[in-house]
């Protein structure tokens, strides 16, 4: 059974530093796109960005270029969203998504990573 | 990176079929025929409904189609329940980065 486990909620404040988690489990973590999604609070979906645990193949929307980190383990099949200066307009759901390498949908979710940022 | 259009909410009453727009540009919904759609129920993770423009997964409802025309796609779900009622969002491969584009999401009102 394919699945992806996200790391539990967080609390920050602004200012802080932080890296979730994206654990990948029953497929071939290397042959599959992992696509990071932020929805904020009572919003839709917008994407972040995604990355290629192959080779580590990373791009970013704009509008989250350089605001945050995408990364892989794929010796441990898990993917990471990082930032290293939180701002309360952080807060959010955060979805992680698998989509097999030549496939253009995303098939599988993490349950999503609940951030927030308050002072 | 512009999202694509959608309407913020459409409503039917059980039994009937609705249709949910997705307006994209040339450089998206135009050029690829990778248009998939997701439900979304509250505080759940979103589900694929359909890609590739208009193929279900295994395990989705025939009730849930799409199709596409120029710049816009389209989702009908005919035969409407009440568990249809949830937000609903259109992505597309696009030329830009990071290459992928969301919807501006539906709401689903079952009446």
């Amino acid at each position: 059974e394919v699945q992806l486990v996200q790391s539990g909620a967080e609390v920050k404040k602004p200012g802080e530093s932080l890296k979730i988690s994206c654990k990948g489990s029953g497929y071939s973590f290397t042959n599959y796109w992992i696509g990071w999604v932020r929805q904020m609070p009572g919003k839709g979906l917008e994407w972040m960005g995604i990355i290629y645990p192959l080779n580590s193949d990373t791009r970013y929307s704009p509008s989250f270029q350089g605001q945050v980190s995408i990364s892989a383990d794929r010796s441990i099949n898990t993917a990471y969203l990082q930032w290293n200066t939180l701002k309360a307009t952080d807060t959010a759901m955060y979805y992680c998504a698998s989509a097999k390498a030549g496939n253009y949908y995303w098939d599988y979710w993490g349950q999503g990573t609940l951030l927030t940022v308050s002072s | 990176q512009s999202a694509l259009t959608q309407p913020a909410s459409v409503s039917g009453s059980p039994g009937q079929s609705i249709t949910i727009s997705c307006t994209g540009t040339s450089s998206d919904v135009g050029a690829y025929n990778y248009v998939s759609w997701y439900q979304q129920h509250p505080g759940k993770a979103p589900k694929l409904l359909i890609y590739d423009v208009s193929n279900r997964p295994s395990g989705v409802s025939n009730r849930f189609s799409g199709s596409k025309s120029g710049n816009t796609a389209s989702l009908t779900i005919s035969g409407l329940l009440a568990e249809d009622e949830a937000d609903y969002y259109c992505s597309s491969y696009t030329k830009n980065a990071p290459p992928y584009v969301f919807g501006t999401g539906t709401k689903v009102t079952v009446l």
